[in-house]
């Protein structure tokens, strides 16, 4: 089946510092990746839609700025989050749409769990 | 606007059978999508339905009705690996999916 890795699984840095998450598909090539935020016992929240060769859609109060997406080819999408604070600490995770299947399925990578000190 | 409602949490004990309720207003409906997330864990994929109905797959079940904005899971001979957060998507208009909050289920032995 599709497989979505996500790379790193946990971070640990420094306030004001840059943290930069990997999200590839494995055995598929995805226009599209979606890039969630999760904060405990809260649901996904989308916070970009990620196209191959195009800027990212951002959802309204997503800081684009701070939340760079780049989706540089069709197997690897990245979400550098700049100047990353204590209330950026979440847990980030990303997915990648199949098309041409019966209900264009999104594949979840294992998600990354980001702790700003 | 659009919404999804489920319960926040639900107990079962083990061997029983569970049934989480899903009920949704969205712009459009291209499917309506369950997911299983344990703690700590993405999100994986348990059901899809477009048609109104019954889909039956193992010890999980899935039903949709279009026209009252209904879906709900039915675990089962639960098991103690059952116990997760249940996740209730629908596909909009756009192709977007808008997730519900989701369902923490409990299972005491």
């Amino acid at each position: 089946g599709a497989v979505v890795s996500q790379h790193p699984s946990w971070v640990i840095c420094k306030s004001g510092t840059s943290v930069k998450i990997e999200c590839r598909s494995l055995d598929f090539q995805a226009t599209t990746m979606f890039w969630y935020r999760q904060f405990p016992k809260q649901s996904l929240m989308l916070m970009a839609t990620s196209n191959e060769g195009s800027k990212a859609t951002y959802e309204q109060g997503v800081e684009k700025d701070k939340f760079l997406i780049n989706h540089a080819s069709l197997t690897l999408s990245t979400l550098t989050v700049t100047s990353a604070h204590p209330e950026d600490s979440s847990f980030y995770i990303c997915s990648a749409r199949l098309t041409g299947t019966e209900y264009n399925e999104q594949f979840f990578g294992p998600g990354t769990r980001l702790t700003v000190l | 606007g659009q919404n999804i409602d489920q319960p926040t949490e639900m107990t079962a004990t083990e061997g029983a059978i569970v049934q989480i309720n899903c009920t949704y207003q969205t712009s459009g409906f291209n499917g309506l999508f369950w997911y299983q997330q344990h703690a700590g864990e993405a999100p994986t994929f348990l059901s899809y339905n477009v048609l109104d109905g019954l889909e039956e797959k193992g010890r999980f079940s899935s039903f949709l009705s279009r026209s009252k904005g209904y879906s709900y899971l039915l675990l089962k001979e639960l098991q103690m690996k059952d116990s997760a957060s249940y996740l209730c998507a629908v596909l909009d208009s756009n192709y977007q999916l808008i997730w519900g909050a989701g369902t923490k289920l409990i299972i005491k032995p």
